[in-house]
């Protein structure tokens, strides 16, 4: 069964703070993904990654980083916090569409709150 | 620019009836893919089924079948014989031509089945 783990599970920030939130997976997965959900607007897409050393922008990257340092780590960056980035983030790795159902596979969620 | 939407906010139904969700898409590419996610109660996010925009048949994995009319960009899941288990949020995603690993979501829509 694919894994994918992030940490922290639970981050309470000041704002103006840096935050990161990272994410491991061991599915030797190319691709992997930052959302954030909140009520009302589902999953939206931050930033995402086709490899080591490769980082996309999603649909709503204001406000945060994205560094891939290898195949098995993505983090999201959060420079200068703000109460508006207060939200449950979701990483996702998944492979490419020729490769399975290229379905994606989501860690348990990080829940910021930034003060 | 690719959009997904789900108008159903929320949805109630009873127990082992049949259960439609609807999803409208645009986007620009001429293949594309689309798929079907469930989130469960505890936070969990798994796929459920695919249909890949250049085939007729619509697709059926178990007791979730889609409803691909492609000429109105729609793709609907139907869940037949449904069980309080499958109570959740359900969320409809699309990813563009082959190469793009850019999956965005719709909003979702909240299933309650009860006895």
């Amino acid at each position: 069964e694919a894994a994918v783990t992030q940490s922290p599970r639970n981050k309470v920030a000041v704002t103006g703070g840096k935050v990161t939130l990272s994410c491991n997976q061991t599915n030797n997965h190319n691709n992997m993904y930052w959302y954030r959900q909140d009520t009302g607007h589902g999953l939206r897409l931050i930033h995402y990654s086709y490899g080591a050393g490769s980082t996309e922008k999603g649909d709503i990257p204001d406000g945060y980083k994205a560094s891939r340092p290898s195949q098995e780590n993505f983090s999201l960056i959060l420079e200068l916090a703000t109460p508006s980035q207060t939200s449950v983030y979701f990483c996702a790795s998944g492979d490419a569409l020729g490769v399975g159902t290229g379905q994606l596979y989501f860690g348990e969620g990080s829940k910021l709150t930034v003060l | 620019a690719q959009k997904v939407t789900q108008t159903q906010t929320s949805i109630s139904v009873m127990e082992k009836t049949t259960v439609t969700m609807d999803c409208v898409y645009e986007t620009q590419d001429s293949s594309y893919f689309l798929f079907w996610y469930k989130q469960t109660a505890s936070g969990e996010i798994v796929f459920l089924i695919r249909q890949d925009s250049y085939k007729k048949e619509n697709a059926t994995v178990g007791h979730y079948s889609l409803n691909f009319q492609k000429p109105k960009s729609s793709i609907g899941l139907i869940i037949t014989a449904t069980q309080i288990e499958d109570s959740a949020v359900y969320f409809c995603a699309m990813r563009g031509q082959g190469g793009s690993a850019k999956l965005i979501f719709g909003e979702g829509t909240k299933l309650t089945v009860s006895s």
